[in-house]
């Protein structure tokens, strides 16, 4: 069966650190990677997009690569700051289709 | 969030009864996308559609029906709510296939 993992244990990480969060994925041909924030109370909001072709994406302090033959994303909050801490998603988009099915999430908590 | 509002944000049910949630989006945007979100299972996709009066089955649609007669408005009805029911209920727009997409901020419904 097709299965999204992530972290289910909170990582926990020191203000200025880089966190690294890991996605990992079987029985999938993703057309498309995901990555989502999400605070308490809140809907996800969306991050960055990452296609199959592409290895690495950046957005100011984020990075995102996309490895299919490992068949696993990992997600870097560099110089973290305490406003980061939230839960972060990822999620992906077959080929086939446009629905997104998403991994359980990883919270993640920066101390100052 | 800008140009999606889920309404009610929050609502307590009896068992047997049926409850309508609404989502209305301001982007017109073709796509629509109901999710639940519960502890341990993450986000699962309830229905979604694909335009006017075009929807589809998500993983989790038993005892869930939606419309969408016009392209701002996406319903969803719980025929006869029951405990199991008991969730947080995400809607989501986006423009294009595997694009990112627009959370609401999400309904909590409790099914007593």
């Amino acid at each position: 069966s097709q299965k999204i993992e992530q972290n289910s244990e909170a990582l926990n990480i020191q203000e200025g650190k880089t966190a690294t969060l890991t996605c990992n994925y079987t029985n999938y041909s993703p057309a498309y990677l995901q990555w989502y924030r999400q605070d308490p109370g809140r809907g996800p909001v969306f991050l960055l997009l990452i296609r199959e072709n592409e290895k690495e994406k950046r957005k100011e302090r984020l990075k995102v690569t996309f490895d299919t033959t490992l068949k696993q994303s990992l997600f870097h909050i560099t110089a973290s700051q305490p406003a980061d801490s939230a839960t972060y998603l990822c999620a992906l988009v077959g080929a086939a289709g446009n629905k997104l099915t998403f991994g359980g999430g990883t919270r993640v908590l920066v101390k100052p | 969030d800008a140009g999606i509002t889920q309404s009610p944000r929050h609502k307590v049910t009896e068992t047997g009864t049926p409850v309508t949630l609404r989502c209305h989006q301001t982007e017109n945007h073709r796509y629509m996308y109901w999710y639940r979100q519960d502890p341990g299972h993450g986000l699962r996709l309830i229905h979604y559609s694909y335009g006017v009066k075009d929807t589809d089955k998500g993983e989790v649609s038993d005892g869930y029906s939606v419309s969408r007669s016009k392209t701002e408005d996406f319903l969803l009805t719980l025929e006869s709510a029951t405990s199991s029911q008991t969730s947080v209920y995400f809607c989501a727009i986006s423009v294009s296939q595997g694009g990112g997409y627009t959370f609401g901020s999400g309904t909590r419904l409790t099914v007593v």
